[in-house]
């Protein structure tokens, strides 16, 4: 399985843009980049995917590299809700519709501190 | 409001007693999958549903059961918890396809002494 490598913590200001980088040199041509957030004490919740142009919704943006090998979640303007662990991950949708591939494979993620 | 629900959110038991956490989703989705988070190890999944009555293991299924009777249920089953079930349990459920996203339960978290 293709993996992804993130730092394991960043800090941001409040009000201010942070951009979360994820690696995945290994990414095969159909996989799809996921991007989920856990906020503490919560369970994880989806923010954002995409396969080769950026893609914005009104969580974050999402900026894929040209090679694809790698990616970054833009949000905007950090809060102090936006604190939470942030984890890029690759799914596959050939493989989509069957059980293995349905499950999301996290990884370690990065911690985002926002600060006033 | 779309939601994965999880009961009980907190719950302590002892060795070997039966347990059941229950998972509830009304979005009309399809798969389902239960996800243990432990300090150290991240989330894994324990077993995941494709649709009712089609069940299938995870990574970590030992000591779990589950069943899918109906598509908007899945329970999770300890038949006998033993210590090192002690964990944070998340419930997720999702339509099929690369273009949805997982909706995930608020957790349960066991404790089994």
């Amino acid at each position: 399985d293709a993996k992804t490598t993130q730092p394991n913590s960043m800090e941001s200001n409040e009000e201010e843009p942070v951009h979360l980088p994820c690696n995945h040199s290994t990414i095969s041509g159909t996989d799809y980049i996921h991007w989920y957030r856990q906020l503490p004490s919560q369970g994880p919740e989806y923010v954002i995917h995409g396969l080769t142009s950026n893609v914005n919704n009104r969580m974050a943006s999402l900026a894929i590299a040209e090679d694809r090998k790698s990616s970054t979640l833009i949000l905007h303007r950090a809060t102090l809700r936006d604190a939470a662990v942030y984890y890029c991950i690759l799914r596959d949708p050939q493989h989509i519709n069957t059980g293995t591939a349905s499950k999301l494979t996290f990884g370690t993620g990065t911690r985002l501190q926002v600060t006033l | 409001e779309a939601q994965v629900t999880q009961n009980p959110r907190y719950l302590i038991t002892v060795t070997g007693k039966k347990l059941t956490v229950t998972c509830s989703q009304n979005m009309n989705h399809e798969y389902m999958s239960w996800y243990r988070q432990d300090p150290g190890l991240g989330l894994r999944q324990i077993y995941y549903s494709m649709n009712v009555e089609a069940t299938d293991k995870g990574d970590v299924p030992e000591g779990y059961k589950v069943s899918r009777k109906e598509k908007r249920n899945f329970p999770l089953i300890l038949e006998s918890p033993s210590p090192n079930q002690t964990s944070l349990y998340f419930c997720a459920s999702s339509f099929t396809g690369e273009h949805y996203g997982y909706t995930f339960g608020s957790g349960t978290r066991l404790t089994v002494v």
